[in-house]
């Protein structure tokens, strides 16, 4: 069954740090998705992503994050100048529509510890 | 504005009995999706059941099942004979239609399940 990858599954980086963290969707999804969770808390919503380009963004998701897909196949989220308080769980997630009906897919999460 | 509300931060249940989750949810959206997943400690999100908004049925998904209660807004998940494994933490979510897919999660209700 065609799962979504994610890399690293952790990753320790220091305060002030650039980190990108990898994703691979489903290769015939069109939607993509990051997510975070901070440890003990539910999950919130940072971008969506269609089209080459960002279709909608949370108020967490601020100059510090940014996403593309390189190559068409990864899709990547990069955090400019990492805080302690980034440290969490961030889950990527595809889907083949936008509509209210169709599964999103997650991947299996990157968790990030800031030092 | 869309809000998923899950009350019950955690749940004990004894092994081989059934547990029901609540969910409530709010939206002006007529066309919705209501989700559940499983996470477990090791941190993915596994996804358990679907209930769409013109579902004249109840979702039922091997042991899973959504209570969906549209008048009231609510999509209870019920787990008949309840395993060890079943232990993680459980988010409800929300996709409406009109945005670009994002889901909308609820605060999570933690079940433990006991011998």
């Amino acid at each position: 069954e065609p799962e979504v990858t994610q890399t690293p599954s952790h990753q320790v980086t220091q305060m002030g740090q650039e980190v990108i963290l990898r994703c691979v969707p489903i290769s015939n999804h069109l939607y993509f998705y990051w997510y975070r969770q901070i440890l003990g808390q539910k999950v919130e919503f940072l971008v969506s992503f269609y089209n080459n380009e960002i279709s909608e963004k949370s108020e967490i998701f601020d100059d510090q994050f940014s996403v593309e897909r390189p190559d068409g196949s990864n899709f990547t989220l990069k955090i400019r100048s990492t805080k302690l308080e980034d440290s969490a769980m961030y889950f990527c997630a595809s889907s083949e529509a936008r509509t209210a009906n169709t599964e999103a897919f997650f991947g299996q999460g990157t968790r990030l510890t800031v030092v | 504005a869309q809000k998923i509300t899950q009350t019950q931060p955690g749940m004990f249940v004894q092994e081989k009995e059934a547990v029901t989750l609540d969910c409530t949810y709010d939206t002006s959206d007529p066309s919705y999706g209501l989700f559940w997943y499983k996470q477990p400690s090791s941190g993915e999100m596994i996804f358990l059941i679907y209930q769409g908004s013109y579902d004249q049925q109840n979702a039922t998904e091997g042991r899973y099942s959504l209570n969906f209660q549209k008048a009231r807004k609510s999509a209870n998940l019920v787990i008949s004979a309840s395993q060890l494994g079943d232990s993680a933490m459980y988010f409800c979510a929300m996709r409406v239609t009109d945005s670009w897919g994002k889901l909308q999660f609820g605060a999570g209700t933690q079940v433990v399940v006991t011998p």
